[in-house]
């Protein structure tokens, strides 16, 4: 069974501070997924990565980054985090073939 | 970009009753549609999928409508139970198995026993 961990389930922060988001897959696929959910919004894809130190970005990457660089991780970054990147966060991975995405138990982020 | 739109936004029916959500897209290359179920505090999970040279495909109680032409999918719960209630969440696709997913804003089904 596909396992996606995220190191947290809950997370306070400070505005400006700078955040990591990480997750790990131990299925060896190559794509990773980072969204956003928020009440109404469904999930929105941030960023995304098909391979080690590859990434693309998605739809809503202002403020974001991330990196990968071993294939099993995959971080999310807040630069300078702000009052409106408080949210739930989810991580993804898919591998080859025809499978689904596979979520993680995703990270509650508060910024205060 | 693709668009999902999802409808309605909260739902509630009576134990047993169907249940139906509707999904439009906007982008007519789009050839996959996963529907993911997320209960309180988990994570979402898929429930059942369709391609787009199909259109209908069934598992037990949940069934999946696709219509190419208007660009336009629907899940059907039928004899609902409480353990249905969830967030459901439809999304479109271009890519194989799920890549870049446009995911609708959700409904949330309140089955009440």
């Amino acid at each position: 069974d596909v396992k996606v961990t995220q190191s947290s389930r809950y997370l306070v922060k400070r505005t400006g501070e700078k955040v990591f988001l990480e997750c790990v897959q131990d299925m060896d696929h190559e794509n990773m997924f980072w969204y956003r959910q928020d009440p109404g919004l469904g999930l929105r894809l941030i960023y995304f990565s098909y391979d080690v130190k590859m990434k693309e970005k998605g739809d809503i990457p202002e403020g974001y980054s991330v990196s990968r660089e071993k294939k099993e991780r995959f971080s999310l970054i807040l630069e300078s985090a702000s009052t409106n990147q408080t949210s739930m966060y989810l991580c993804a991975s898919l591998g080859g073939g025809n499978q689904p995405q596979h979520f993680g138990d995703g990270t509650r982020l508060s910024i205060l | 970009g693709e668009n999902v739109e999802q409808h309605p936004s909260t739902l509630s029916v009576q134990e047993g009753d169907s249940a139906v959500i509707k999904c439009t897209y906007s982008d007519s290359a789009s050839n996959y549609f996963p529907w993911y179920k997320q209960e309180l505090g988990k994570r979402p999970q898929l429930i059942i999928d369709i391609r787009s040279n199909v259109g209908e495909k069934k598992d037990q109680r949940i069934a999946v409508t696709l219509n190419k032409t208007a660009k336009h999918f629907s899940l059907h719960i039928t004899e609902t139970q409480p353990e249905d209630s969830a967030v459901y969440f439809c999304a479109a696709s271009k890519g194989n198995a799920g890549n870049m997913l446009t995911f609708g804003g959700g409904t949330r089904l309140m089955v009440k026993p």
